[in-house]
C-alpha cells in the first residue's frame, strides 16, 4: 500500500482558499487518491476521490499532477466549521483490488480563525 | 435514519470481560470494516469484510475477532479486554468499484478499566 505524508497541521483564516498537499511517492497503477474530513469523535467523512489530473466537486478540489507521486486538496473559502482533521489515502478501490482496504496517517489538523 | 449504526455509542467495562460491539448498515453494501481511533492518532484498519462469507485481518487484530452474521451486519469482540483497548471504534461500508466512498458510522467509545 502506497504510504502518505501530509502536514500535520495547518492554520488559516475564514475566507481564505486552503490548499493541503500530500505526497505519495510510490503510487501504484491502480490506486486512487482519496480525501476525507473527520470531525472530534465522528467518523471520518468522504470528500474527494480522483485517478490524475483535477476534480472537483461541490465542496472542494483535488489537483493531481502528472506522475501522480502528490496531490493538493484546495478548500475554497473556508469558514470556521471547516475546522477539522484532513485525511489523504491511497489505495485500489476496484472490485477485485486486493488493497481495498484504506490505511489513514495521522491527518493534517487544519484550524480556522475568525 | 444512519446509513451505518454502531451500538452502544459509549461503553466502560472491567479488564477480562468480554464485549461486543455492533454494526448495522443500510446501504447494500458488502464491504465493511472496523477501525479503532486513538486520541491524536489516525484510524487503524483492526478487520475487515469484502463478503458475508469473507473476513480478512487487519493492521491490529490481535485481542480482537469479528462476526459477518448478514450483509447488513458486521459485529466486533473483544474476547478479554485490556485497558489498552480503550478508545472510539468506527465500523465503515463501501460499495467498491460504484460506490467508492467509504461511509462511517458515529462511532462507539470504549473504555476499559
Amino acid at each position: 500500500l502506497a504510504k502518505t505524508t501530509q502536514p500535520i497541521s495547518m492554520d488559516s483564516y475564514e475566507g481564505q482558499e486552503v490548499n493541503i498537499t500530500c505526497s505519495h511517492n510510490n503510487i501504484a497503477t491502480n490506486d486512487y487518491i482519496t480525501w476525507y474530513q473527520q470531525f472530534p469523535s465522528q467518523g471520518p467523512r468522504f470528500i474527494i476521490q480522483g485517478y490524475k489530473t483535477k476534480v472537483t466537486n461541490e465542496v472542494a478540489s483535488l489537483f493531481i499532477p502528472a506522475d501522480r507521486k502528490s496531490s493538493t486538496l484546495s478548500l475554497p473559502r473556508v469558514s470556521l466549521s471547516d475546522t477539522a482533521v484532513y485525511y489523504c489515502l491511497v489505495g485500489d478501490i476496484g472490485y477485485g483490488g486486493a488493497t481495498n482496504k484504506l490505511i489513514f496517517g495521522t491527518g493534517t489538523l487544519l484550524a480556522v480563525q475568525p | 435514519d444512519a446509513d451505518v449504526t454502531q451500538t452502544p455509542r459509549n461503553r466502560i467495562t472491567k479488564t477480562g470481560k468480554r464485549i461486543m460491539l455492533e454494526c448495522s448498515q443500510t446501504k447494500g453494501h458488502d464491504r465493511m470494516y472496523w477501525y479503532r481511533q486513538d486520541p491524536g492518532l489516525g484510524l487503524r484498519l483492526i478487520y475487515y469484510s469484502f463478503d458475508v462469507k469473507d473476513i480478512n485481518k487487519g493492521e491490529i487484530s490481535d485481542g480482537y475477532s469479528v462476526s459477518r452474521q448478514a450483509q447488513a451486519k458486521f459485529s466486533l469482540s473483544l474476547e478479554s479486554a485490556i485497558p489498552n483497548q480503550t478508545a472510539l471504534y468506527f465500523c465503515a461500508t463501501s460499495g467498491g468499484w460504484e460506490d467508492y466512498g467509504y461511509t462511517f458510522g458515529s462511532g462507539t467509545r470504549l473504555t476499559v478499566v
